[in-house]
């Protein structure tokens, strides 16, 4: 059975760091996309970055880029988020997602969510 | 950058009734649009990809069609368990940066 789960989230202030993860189990983790996916309260889906089974590519939506990190460790089966310079409009529960087989398209499995939340 | 428009915002029917939800892309995405539901409370669940493929385990009255900027998720006979926010979602040609839409909200009268 394929699950991910995230840790990492919490109660930060506006300029600070938090470093998200998300564990993978039942199927080779190695060889997927993965992504983050972030959802603000009461709001819509944002894709908020992802990166290449091997780790060798990165891409980022622009209101993360130069403070938000993605990267993997495929000996832990585990996808990570630092994230630095964080804002209040960064408040959300902060999904990883897996790459539909076969694609770099959709998500076809998702993590259950951590949520960070930004304020002094 | 491609922007995913849903209508309506929210839909109210009544269980066994048919329900159309919209997604209009800004320009065509041939037919690299998916379809998710969320129920309050739970992550995304994918039921649609490349418009009109189900995804593993989706019960067949869900189904998808559509392409290049106008696609249809049709729901034929409505269940009480169907009540959700329903998405849709698209991927650029490259780099890999997918959009959303910001959802339809499907109520049970």
């Amino acid at each position: 059975e394929v699950q991910l789960m995230e840790s990492g989230g919490g109660l930060v202030q506006p300029g600070g760091s938090l470093r998200l993860s998300c564990t993978a189990s039942g199927f080779t983790f190695r060889t997927y996309w993965m992504s983050w996916v972030r959802q603000a309260p009461g709001k819509g889906l944002e894709w908020v970055a992802n990166i290449k089974p091997d780790g060798s590519e990165t891409y980022y939506v622009d209101s993360v880029k130069g403070r938000f990190i993605i990267s993997r460790d495929n000996a832990k089966n585990s996808l990570y988020l630092q994230m630095n310079s964080l804002r209040a409009e960064d408040t959300a529960v902060y999904y990883c997602a897996r790459d539909l087989t076969g694609t770099v398209a959709y998500f076809d499995y998702w993590g259950q969510g951590t949520l960070v939340t930004v304020s002094s | 950058e491609i922007v995913l428009t849903q209508s309506p915002a929210t839909l109210s029917l009544s269980p066994g009734e048919r329900a159309t939800l919209s997604c209009r892309a800004s320009q065509s995405v041939s037919s690299f649009l998916a379809w998710y539901q969320q129920k309050p409370g739970q992550a995304p669940r994918l039921l649609i990809y490349d418009a009109s493929n189900r995804a593993t385990g989706i019960p067949g009255r869900f189904s998808g069609s559509g392409s290049g900027t106008d696609f249809t998720l049709t729901i034929s006979s409505l269940q009480p368990e169907d009540i959700a926010v329903y998405y849709c979602q698209q991927r650029g040609k490259w780099p890999p940066w997918y959009t959303f839409g910001q959802g339809t909200k499907l109520e049970i009268k």
